[in-house]
């Protein structure tokens, strides 16, 4: 079974720009995860989406956003880019039981902002 | 403000001695809580989790503690393996399902090493 794949892995931008990320979750998964990471504030959950409705939400601005299409396939978007928004963003994916231990990982993609 | 703290950036054990890594969270309304292991170019990979009705659970190597007085959480390996060199961080949740109310909040993360 293939694992949760990211695309693109690295990606170069510079201020001001936007930016789509691509999740293609586990096959037979219905809810992906979005997060976050950087070495000042670790791993912070973006949001999670099932079913293509988006059921929960971090805290982040609303230059963040999501979605997900009906093959569960997710992309997020970053409008506006800042140089805060360099890191690692991950996706997860999860079955139908929904539990944070069955959520399997992405290998993330790394964003740098210029 | 830090819901969740791993306080050590790094840890270093020698091969076949036990590594602890510990966790320290501030809101008593964390229900269950997880630890991740994860390597460099990789996602984490859910290593074993807790329910705060519980105080021990175990799994081969690893077994995690929770002292939920304390509001704090230990993972520890034994024996540890060069293998087990990786990032682990500590998350927790409100709930154990996705999409309900809270959202898994993690640690930053402590960098263990395990020399041979």
């Amino acid at each position: 079974k293939a694992g949760v794949t990211q695309t693109p892995r690295y990606l170069i931008k510079t201020r001001g720009q936007q930016v789509t990320l691509s999740c293609s979750p586990i096959s037979g998964h219905r809810s992906v995860s979005w997060y976050q990471q950087t070495p000042g504030q670790g791993l912070q959950f973006l949001f999670e989406y099932f079913s293509e409705t988006q059921r929960n939400k971090g805290n982040f601005p609303g230059r963040f956003s999501g979605r997900q299409f009906s093959n569960s396939r997710s992309e997020m978007n970053v409008s506006t880019l800042e140089l805060g928004d360099s890191a690692l963003y991950l996706c997860a994916s999860s079955g139908n039981r929904g539990t944070y231990n069955e959520q399997f990982f992405g290998p993330g993609t790394r964003l740098t902002v210029l | 403000d830090q819901q969740v703290k791993q306080n050590s950036p790094s840890l270093s054990v020698q091969e076949g001695r036990i590594s602890i890594l510990n966790c320290d969270y501030t809101n008593s309304m964390f229900d269950y809580f997880l630890w991740y292991k994860k390597y460099p170019a990789e996602g984490p990979t859910f290593l074993i989790s807790i329910s705060s009705i519980k105080d021990k659970n175990e799994d081969g190597r690893f077994t995690v503690f929770l002292n939920k007085s304390a509001k704090h959480l230990s993972l520890h390996i034994v024996p540890s393996q060069p293998g087990d060199s990786a990032v682990y961080f500590c998350a927790a949740s409100e709930n154990p399902n996705l999409g309900s109310q809270g959202n898994l909040i993690f640690g930053k993360g402590t960098k263990l090493s395990v020399k041979p």
